[in-house]
Order: C-alpha cells, then structure tokens, then sequence
C-alpha cells in the first residue's frame, strides 16, 4: 500500500494566487516525521519543513504554511501569493521511527506551474 | 559549505554493462542515502550507510550493491543493467542517520541505458 499519496498530479496557477497541495499518508507507527521538499527542474531536492508525529502545531514561515491534522492523516502545504519561482515538482515524505534509519517514504509529487 | 556532491552528472551505458556512482556527503555528515527516482515519480530509498555500516536496505534486487569509504563518501554500484534502470539516481546525507533528521540531497546522476 502507497505510504505517502500526493492525489493532485499537476496544479496551474496564476501569479499572486494561493494554492494548497495535498498529502495524505499511512502508517502503524504512533512517531513519525513528515517532510516536504521541493525539487526544481535541477533536479535536487531542497529540504522546506519537517514536522513529528506528536506535534500538529501548525507552521507558518513566510509565504509557506503547513496544516497537519492527524486525525485525517494529513500534512498540506499552502503557498501563499505564488510566484513563478515557485514551479518546482513539491514532494510530501514520511519517515518512521520504528526503523532507526533514515528511510524516507516519498509520494509521488506534484507539479506545480505558476503563470506570470 | 559545499552540499552534497555527486558524479557523473549524466551517463549512458548499455545493457548488461556495470556502472559506479560517487557521492560526497556534506562536511560533517556521517550518514549517506541512496534513492532512484523514475521519470514522474517520487524517490524509492536504496540504501542507507551510516559509518561505513549498510543500515538500512531498499526493495531492490541484489545487482545494486554500495559501500561507504572512512572519509563517509560512498560509491553505489549497479551490475547487469536493464532498460528499467534507466532514472535519476539520488544520494543524499544527514548528520546522523535517523528517523527524524531532514536528508540534505545532491543534484543526482541521470543515468540512461540503451
């Protein structure tokens, strides 16, 4: 079973609008980690955020949010005022503490397209 | 502070050929990461090497092999490649191998089979 579902394949946006992607996960484990990344045409993948298992504060840093809810198992990432530097494939991971390694469950993305 | 580094940024290869993929992981860092990632997919992990020890292994066949050198940089090998092969080969590094440190990712080797 899928780990990690990211449902929506590719978003388009206009410039200065707001856009949320979605990701939806599964696990047993009752301490895991959720990360997102941000992976630009280059190709590396750039760190943006981690959040546990047992901490739903939301976060907010600059035009980025994040709302984790557990009882829904899900961590979205809403970017606010997008702009065209923002097109990027964004990934959603899940990492668990059962393994004492770092083993990341990676969805599959979503691409993200914002129009000037 | 360089990031992570890897080599060759591209390479075509055969199939049945062998192949060998380098990664520096970023000064400090101890733990070293593989994942291959196909065209419009997300990342599958390979293996994880945490001071020189295999800690972790993917669902991969055995055809894919690595090691860790003292200086914490590894090598990740791929024997008798296939068509499927073909995908972005990532490698990433964190300062100690757990669950909840963040992998810090090089740009990848692209690596095409023909």
């Amino acid at each position: 079973a899928q780990k990690v579902t990211q449902a929506q394949t590719e978003i388009s946006v206009v410039e200065k609008e707001d856009v949320t992607l979605d990701c939806v996960y599964e696990t047993r484990d009752t301490t895991y980690y959720l990360f997102w990344y941000k992976q630009p045409p280059s190709g590396e993948l750039v760190f943006l955020i981690r959040r546990n298992s047992f901490d739903e504060q939301n976060e907010i840093s600059g035009r980025y949010s994040w709302n984790f809810q557990k009882s829904t198992s899900s961590f979205n990432f809403t970017i606010t005022a997008s702009q065209v530097v923002d097109s990027a494939v964004y990934f959603c991971a899940l990492s668990e503490a059962g393994y004492n390694f770092n083993k990341f469950y990676f969805g599959s993305g979503t691409k993200l397209n914002v129009k000037p | 502070d360089a990031g992570v580094t890897q080599s060759p940024t591209h390479l075509i290869k055969t199939r049945g050929q062998h192949v060998t993929l380098r990664c520096s992981p970023i000064s400090g860092h101890k733990s070293v990461s593989w994942y291959q990632q196909v065209l419009g997919q997300g990342p599958q992990f390979i293996f994880q090497y945490y001071e020189k020890e295999e800690r972790g292994r993917g669902n991969f066949p055995d055809r894919f092999s690595a090691r860790q050198f003292p200086n914490y940089s590894s090598e990740l090998n791929v024997n008798a490649l296939l068509l499927g092969d073909s995908a972005l080969y990532l490698c990433a590094s964190s300062s100690g191998g757990l669950p909840n440190q963040p992998q810090h990712f090089g740009d990848g080797t692209r690596l095409s089979i023909l």
